[in-house]
């Protein structure tokens, strides 16, 4: 069976600080990754997709990640975190190009410090 | 502006009462999903269409159902059958014409209570 995993459930960090976010995915096809970012009572929006290309995706509000099959991971980074970053981050999985094969990952909250 | 409405934001109801949820886009997808979001939780598949006139269950689809008359429009109806429907719910669309890597677009949700 296809999952994700988030492997932590909150992660905090203080304003200036790097942000690492991971994300760990099973599947036997070569999958397509999002990485989505949810504020509080608002819908999902998209900060980067992952699709065979460049492994390292470059997204919105300067953040990145990259893509490394070996160890079947898709971990979300920002080098400065700012406060409007704190917010739920879902990683998912898309396993083929039709159908509603998009796979969630429980989701991370991210908390900025002052 | 292209995007996806969904109407209203709150909605309250009584319990033993259907409520049906609105989604609409005008992004022209082929594809219309709606998920449900309990606190602390991550998404849940409750219905998805694929075209008009069509549309496949998913994993929570008890209580709840769907109808898809025109590209645009994906209502979900909450039935009185549905045993704990106080959530937040969404709605998405996506392109689904084959292209690698089409992700969801998602409407703003809608938070509904049942008392």
């Amino acid at each position: 069976a296809q999952s994700v995993t988030q492997l932590d459930s909150h992660v905090s960090v203080s304003e200036g600080t790097p942000v690492l976010l991971r994300c760990n995915y099973s599947s036997s096809y070569s999958p397509s990754l999002f990485w989505y970012v949810q504020h509080p009572n608002k819908g999902l929006q998209l900060l980067l997709k992952y699709t065979s290309a460049a492994t390292l995706v470059k997204g919105i509000n300067g953040f990145e990640a990259e893509f490394k099959k070996s160890e079947t991971s898709f971990h979300l980074t920002k080098p400065s975190a700012h406060m409007s970053d704190a917010a739920e981050y879902f990683c998912v999985v898309r396993l083929d190009n039709y159908g509603q094969n998009f796979v969630f990952g429980p989701g991370t909250r991210l908390s900025v410090l002052p | 502006d292209g995007g996806i409405t969904q109407s209203p934001k709150y909605l309250f109801r009584k319990e033993g009462q259907n409520v049906t949820l609105s989604c609409e886009q005008n992004l022209n997808h082929d594809a219309m999903y709606w998920y449900r979001q309990d606190p602390g939780q991550g998404l849940r598949l409750i219905y998805y269409s694929q075209i008009v006139n069509d549309f496949q269950k998913g994993d929570i689809a008890e209580g709840y159902s769907v109808s898809r008359e025109k590209k645009e429009s994906f209502p979900l109806t909450v039935t009185s059958a549905q045993k704990n429907p106080t959530a937040f719910y969404l709605c998405a669309s996506s392109i689904d014409s084959g292209l690698v890597g089409n992700e969801q677009y998602f409407g703003p949700g809608t938070r509904l209570t049942v008392t």
